[in-house]
């Protein structure tokens, strides 16, 4: 998905570690959403943002901030990794305009032990 | 209750099967639908979009019904190819701030010989 771009690809963690996940975009759209992703559970949303310098909270936002300090680069950040945070990643962007899809970047597989 | 719900499957179907899925949503004032594909440890990607009148793209049809509150994606001569993961995403517009888009859990599709 040459439009989305998500680093790295695989990660393990020790409990306690701190990492950042990078999404970077080249559609220039406004909207970034960082997703995980868990068996039986689907995609949930951890945070969003609405455009450079703003994020706010999605549905499962503990353990986990972000930041948007420019319009292409939406960054996840865990600063004590959990065993619970284990999953897979989805970084995806999206249209202002009402009733658009999003897109996803490759993913970003994370273990913590 | 789940915003968007879908029956995990699996659905073990023959080549050459018509096979149909459907996705219920709760929120009546959802604005638009769209069905995405993921095949095993890769992203998301769409689909296609599911417009009030129906879409129709190859072997794949979307409809929405709005009165009972759930979108559906027949798949006719299935192939081997089409084996994956369909997910559901509904807009519900600009909730809490954003274009809020809820996923499903997603339906497994396994086609076989």
């Amino acid at each position: 998905n040459a439009g989305v771009t998500q680093t790295p690809k695989f990660r393990v963690l020790k409990t306690g570690q701190s990492m950042t996940l990078l999404c970077a975009q080249d559609m220039n759209h406004e909207y970034m959403y960082w997703y995980r992703q868990d068996p039986g559970m689907g995609l949930r949303l951890i945070h969003y943002s609405v455009g450079e310098g703003t994020t706010a909270k999605g549905e499962v936002p503990d353990g986990y901030n972000v930041s948007r300090l420019k319009k292409q680069n939406f960054l996840l950040g865990l600063e004590s990794a959990a065993p619970s945070q284990t999953s897979v990643y989805f970084c995806a962007i999206g249209r202002r305009l009402m009733n658009t899809e999003a897109f996803f970047g490759q993913g970003t597989r994370l273990t913590v032990v | 209750r789940k915003e968007v719900e879908q029956d995990p499957g699996p659905f073990n179907v023959p080549e050459g099967a018509t096979v149909a899925f459907n996705c219920t949503y709760s929120n009546s004032a959802s604005q638009s639908f769209f069905w995405y594909r993921q095949d095993c440890r890769k992203e998301p990607k769409l689909l296609m979009s599911v417009y009030s009148s129906g879409n129709e793209d190859g072997r794949f049809t979307a409809q929405l019904n709005r009165a009972s509150q759930y979108i559906s994606l027949l798949i006719r001569d299935s192939k081997l190819s089409d084996s994956a993961t369909y997910l559901c995403a509904v807009n519900n517009g600009f909730s809490g701030g954003y274009n809020k888009l809820i996923f499903g859990a997603g339906t497994r599709l396994a086609v076989h010989p």
